[in-house]
């Protein structure tokens, strides 16, 4: 079955140490990944997806087919960065698209 | 500015009562979806819709119905509510291709007492 697995619920780091967010996924074909995060009061938004390989608000993500990981990375952390994180992979449906999502990773960043 | 509402943002409703929650996208997307979330379950796709008059099941579809008269609107029903679908709801609307990004509305935090 697909799912997508975020292991870690909470994650406190301090300003300006590295932080990576996990995210493993189950899926016989060819995933396509999405990072998604959620400011407080502020809705859910794009963050990045693998295929575009880009670097967004200093945050990269690689796909790692061989260990099924998608994780999110950001040499230096900033306060701003404080949110939810949820990593999503796309489904396809009748051609179309319908996301899983793992279960989120609150990120604190302390000062 | 294209975008996508729900409304009402705020919603408390007793047991056994019927709950409309409205979404409405600008954007003349095909697609649009209904999840829910709850902590420590994350996101949870409810119904989805990908066109006028379709309408399909997702993993936590049961208590619930969508209608599709438009490309505008989807709202989501609750046929008689429960505590446990007390929840935050978003809706989303994306395009109708592969990689495309889904746009997420405001939500609606709906408390059934």
């Amino acid at each position: 079955a697909q799912r997508v697995t975020q292991p870690e619920k909470l994650l406190s780091v301090f300003k300006g140490a590295p932080v990576e967010l996990k995210c493993n996924y189950s899926y016989s074909g060819s995933p396509e990944l999405f990072w998604y995060v959620q400011y407080s009061r502020q809705r859910l938004q794009l963050l990045l997806r693998h295929i575009s390989r880009e670097s967004i608000k200093g945050f990269t993500a690689d796909l790692n087919k061989g260990e099924t990981s998608f994780h999110l990375k950001k040499p230096f952390a900033q306060e701003e960065d404080s949110a939810m994180y949820y990593c999503a992979l796309t489904l396809r449906i009748q051609g179309a698209q319908k996301l899983v999502f793992g279960q989120g990773t609150r990120l604190t960043i302390n000062p | 500015d294209a975008e996508i509402t729900q409304s009402p943002r705020h919603k408390i409703t007793e047991t056994g009562r019927q709950v409309t929650l409205a979404c409405h996208q600008t954007w003349n997307h095909n697609n649009m979806f209904w999840y829910r979330q709850d902590l420590g379950h994350g996101l949870r796709l409810i119904h989805y819709s990908y066109g006028v008059h379709d309408t399909n099941k997702g993993e936590v579809s049961d208590g619930y119905s969508v209608s599709r008269s438009n490309t505008e609107d989807l709202p989501l029903t609750l046929e008689s509510a429960a505590s446990s679908q007390t929840s935050v709801y978003f809706c989303a609307s994306s395009e109708g291709h592969l990689q495309e990004t889904q746009y997420f509305g405001p939500g609606t935090r709906l408390l059934v007492l």
